[in-house]
């Protein structure tokens, strides 16, 4: 079974641009986070959405948005990017919403660049 | 809101020693994930803590969450170069997942 898989693996983005990164979370999985991670630190929680709902924001400007479509994949998508907007950004998969009982499995990444 | 503290932050050893990562927290947690993430690729689960004082081992890691559930730790014994990477604990808080910083483990041979 294929896992968490991303796309664009790599870009790069002029500041004032605005991106889409996308995500299909593993067959069977209804729910999708996203996360960024700077280099030298931890993944920073940005979203998650359940069964088309988000269910949770993290402390990201509203330049940041999402959305889940019916198959349950999601896009990411941030305007206005600026140079700090550089890093990996992480979806992440599981069956639900969240809690002890639910794996959570990441995708590669996008490799965002900022110049 | 709710942090995650490891230490240290890097640590560098010889093949075959032990190498530990801490992780603490000021307040009560409901649970302690491990993640591993190599050079360049993307965090990959390890375990979940969520029981007081709860030990799980797999194969040459060890994880502990502390009795009072502020503080766990990841014992790897008989390090190998397969295990270079950061090692990252997190808490599920709600919707989310809380990383600490990380430890990143370099071996040479």
């Amino acid at each position: 079974d294929a896992g968490v898989t991303q796309s664009p693996t790599h870009l790069i983005k002029t500041r004032g641009q605005h991106v889409t990164l996308r995500c299909s979370p593993i067959s069977g999985h209804k729910s999708v986070s996203w996360y960024q991670q700077v280099l030298g630190q931890g993944p920073q929680f940005i979203f998650q959405y359940y069964e088309k709902e988000e269910r949770g924001r993290g402390n990201f400007p509203d330049r940041f948005s999402a959305r889940q479509f019916p198959n349950y994949s999601s896009e990411l998508n941030v305007n206005a990017l600026l140079l700090g907007d550089s890093a990996l950004y992480l979806c992440a998969s599981s069956l639900g919403p969240g809690g002890t009982g639910n794996t959570i499995y990441f995708g590669e990444g996008s490799w965002l660049t900022v110049v | 809101g709710q942090q995650v503290m490891q230490i240290p932050q890097y640590q560098h050893v010889q093949e075959g020693e032990d190498f530990t990562t801490y992780c603490n927290s000021s307040t009560t947690l409901s649970n302690i994930q491990w993640y591993k993430q190599r050079p360049g690729g993307h965090p990959v689960f390890l375990i979940q803590l969520v029981k007081s004082g709860e030990v799980k081992k797999q194969k040459r890691l060890t994880f502990q969450f502390g009795e009072a559930k502020k503080n766990s730790s990841l014992h790897i014994t008989a390090t190998q170069t397969t295990d270079v990477g950061t090692y990252f604990c997190a808490n599920q808080a709600g919707t989310a997942l809380i990383f600490g910083k990380g430890t990143t483990l370099s071996v040479s041979s």
